[in-house]
């Protein structure tokens, strides 16, 4: 059973208009909360993360929304540009401090056109 | 964070073989883990590499199948024994630190097995 889930496989966005892709988790012991951007035969870059104790993370372009009690967070990407055009990984830790081990969504393609 | 380089970045193997995959950081790390991907799948974690003993496995993976190694603080391996077709993912070795719940990745190594 999949503990944190990205339902759109695919998004596709105007650029300059806003992105917004979202992630669906199960346990409630989850504290961080992160996006990892990855591109084709590149391996997953870090992007932005949220602690449980915040609702919001900004970031640039880049911001993270956490609503504890739906279980759900958000990466809205403000204006979007072709080079955001990449595969999104929402990943959550178990605890505090996880040092890396991670677990993640299946991703959501976007697709920014010009 | 650090600079992480695995190698081969891509590989074809026959079924029944092992593969070795080398990960080198540029700098010592607390933490280094192994994640897989299968096609169209979220990463999973693999193992965390401990250095100097035994991996600890995730559910799902064995010391038999995929043996590691971590002599130092700054390079691991991962083998993939035995191969089958089914073992055809992206293999990434990433970082984290203590302290810190982010994970930082190598480029993946892309294997077929056929």
């Amino acid at each position: 059973d999949q503990q944190v889930k990205q339902n759109s496989p695919s998004l596709s966005v105007q650029e300059g208009r806003i992105s917004i892709l979202n992630c669906d988790y199960t346990n409630s012991m989850f504290d961080y909360f992160l996006w990892y951007k990855k591109y084709p035969a590149e391996g997953p870059t870090f992007l932005i993360s949220i602690s449980s104790i915040k609702d919001k993370n900004e970031d640039g372009r880049f911001t993270v929304f956490l609503n504890k009690s739906a279980k759900h967070l958000s990466l809205h990407i403000v204006p979007s540009q072709p080079g955001d055009s990449a595969v999104y990984f929402c990943a959550a830790s178990g605890y505090g401090g996880s040092q890396g081990n991670l677990i993640f969504g299946k991703g959501t393609k976007l697709s920014v056109k010009p | 964070s650090a600079v992480i380089s695995q190698k081969p970045s891509r590989d074809i193997c026959q079924r029944g073989t092992s593969l070795t995959i080398q990960c080198q950081v540029d700098s010592q790390v607390t933490m280094m883990f192994w994640y897989r991907q299968q096609p169209g799948q979220s990463l999973t974690l693999i193992a965390t590499a401990n250095q100097g003993s035994e991996a600890t496995y995730e559910s799902g993976f064995v010391i038999d199948k995929f043996p590691i190694s971590r002599p130092n603080l700054t390079f691991s391996t991962l083998t993939v024994s035995n191969m089958s077709p089914e073992d055809s993912s992206i293999y990434l070795c990433s970082v984290g630190y203590r302290g810190g719940a982010e994970a930082f990745f190598g480029q993946g190594t892309r294997l077929t097995v056929v």
